[in-house]
């Protein structure tokens, strides 16, 4: 059984829209993350969850905001896509609170491609 | 500025040579981990390292933490093809982890 799951694999739009991707752990972790891939592979943090509540949320722009339904889903919303926002997006998952000792696990990620 | 430097950006060695990545910061972390990232996939843990001057290892893969706990080492002995792919240092200097601007490997047959 896949751990870390992420849909959908690739998601294609134009410019303007509204998207969005789904995560889900079957780890039982009360700790899940959404992170930005840049183009030279930059791996950059964007929000974390815990037990309901958002404990980071990093400079990222209000178009995107983070919904969890349960414990084991973090979902990610994004409005009025840009150009810009075209990355591959990871959803990742930790026991507990995201400290550097953590082993957080990531999903395989979902291309988002903006024309 | 990138909190974690990765050195190098690319690397491309063939099957059988040994290899060294650094990971640099002016920031002194607790801990450090080390992630390898294949094609299509995301991030997988390879170790943790939490004491200064901590080294571990993992078969083929040597692990350091600098003493200062600002630098941390990996060095692969007898590449293998197998050992393609990005590899990632993260450090958390609070409760955010930060991944470092990434070295790819690739080791041609």
């Amino acid at each position: 059984d896949t751990a870390v799951s992420q849909t959908p694999k690739y998601l294609v739009t134009q410019m303007g829209n509204d998207k969005s991707i789904k995560c889900e752990q079957n780890l039982g972790h009360d700790t899940m993350y959404w992170y930005k891939q840049d183009s030279k592979k930059f791996l950059k943090i964007m929000f974390s969850y815990n037990n309901k509540e958002l404990i980071i949320n990093e400079t990222v722009p209000n178009r995107f905001s983070p919904k969890s339904p349960d414990k084991a889903h973090l979902n990610l919303h994004i409005n009025s896509l840009e150009l810009g926002d075209s990355a591959v997006y990871f959803c990742a998952s930790s026991r507990a609170s995201g400290g550097p000792r953590d082993t957080q696990y990531f999903g395989p990620g979902t291309r988002l491609t903006v024309l | 500025t990138q909190l974690l430097e990765q050195s190098p950006q690319f690397l491309s060695i063939q099957e059988g040579e040994n290899l060294t990545v650094y990971c640099n910061s002016s920031s002194v972390f607790s801990s450090l981990q080390w992630y390898r990232q294949e094609p299509g996939e995301g991030p997988v843990l390879l170790v943790t390292v939490v004491t200064g001057g901590e080294v571990k290892k993992l078969k083929r893969l040597t692990f350091q933490f600098g003493d200062a706990r600002k630098d941390s080492s990996l060095h692969i002995t007898a590449a293998q093809p197998g050992d393609t792919g990005l590899y990632l240092c993260a450090g958390a200097p609070a409760n955010n982890l930060f991944f470092g601007t990434g070295t790819r490997l690739t080791v041609i047959p």
